[in-house]
């Protein structure tokens, strides 16, 4: 069956970078595009980009730009986002998720999530 | 940005009965080369990551119980759920991905009377 996995919980100070991890399983990774959305505490959802997995193409929301990158290894079948100069109001649940249409970019609806990563910011 | 307005912000509903949700866009999702309303529905528990139930504006997602149905075109959107059971305890989101950046609605928080 088809599984996103992300990696744990983070804890960073305002001004750090993160990065996280989304493994897949139960597909061909380099089929479907991946992408990253995330939910402040008690509030809605946030598409953040897209990434390719095949081609490594990857487009932001213009809201990110210059300060995320998505990035994958096909080997081990996980895409990746990184975070940098965050502060107090990125602290939220990050998802990573597949789109339901292959090579569809950010015009897609998402049929499989991750159970989401949570990143805190504070000093 | 497209803006997704949804309605209302919560609603309680007696088990076995209707509840219906309504979803407007700030400008029309339906792409006609395909068409198709770039328009999907989601289902959020919880703790629990959003889960698709429409795509399409009205296909549902293989699994999504036929309780759950989804309707309209270009701005105007509804979710139905026929006969309300208990799981159905939950927010529900619209989202568009007819423009990037894609959008969603703020949430509808769906109880039992």
């Amino acid at each position: 069956q088809v599984q996103l996995v992300q990696s744990g919980a983070e804890v960073k100070k305002p001004g750090a970078s993160v990065k996280l991890s989304c493994k897949a399983s139960g597909y061909t990774f380099t089929t479907y595009d991946i992408s990253w959305l995330r939910q402040a505490p008690g509030q809605g959802l946030e598409w953040m980009g897209w990434m390719n997995p095949d081609s490594a193409d990857a487009g932001y929301a213009q809201k990110f730009q210059g300060g995320v990158t998505m990035t994958r290894n096909t080997s081990i079948s996980t895409a990746y986002m990184e975070l940098s100069g965050l502060r107090s109001e990125d602290t939220a649940v990050y998802y990573c998720a597949r789109g339901g249409v292959p090579g569809s970019r950010s015009w897609n609806y998402y049929d499989y999530w991750g159970q989401g990563t949570l990143v805190t910011v504070s000093s | 940005d497209i803006v997704m307005t949804q309605s209302p912000d919560s609603l309680a509903v007696s088990l076995g009965e209707r509840a219906t949700i309504n979803c407007k866009s700030s400008q029309s999702v339906f792409y006609s080369s395909i068409n198709k309303n770039q328009l999907g529905w989601y289902q959020q528990k919880p703790g629990q990551p959003p889960k698709l139930l429409i795509y399409s504006a009205s296909t549902r997602e293989s699994g999504v119980p036929d309780r759950f149905s989804g309707s309209g075109s270009g701005t105007d959107f509804t979710l139905t759920i026929s006969s309300l059971q208990a799981e159905d305890v939950a927010v529900y989101y619209c989202q568009q991905y007819y423009n990037s950046p894609q959008t969603f609605g703020r949430g509808t928080k769906v109880e039992i009377k």
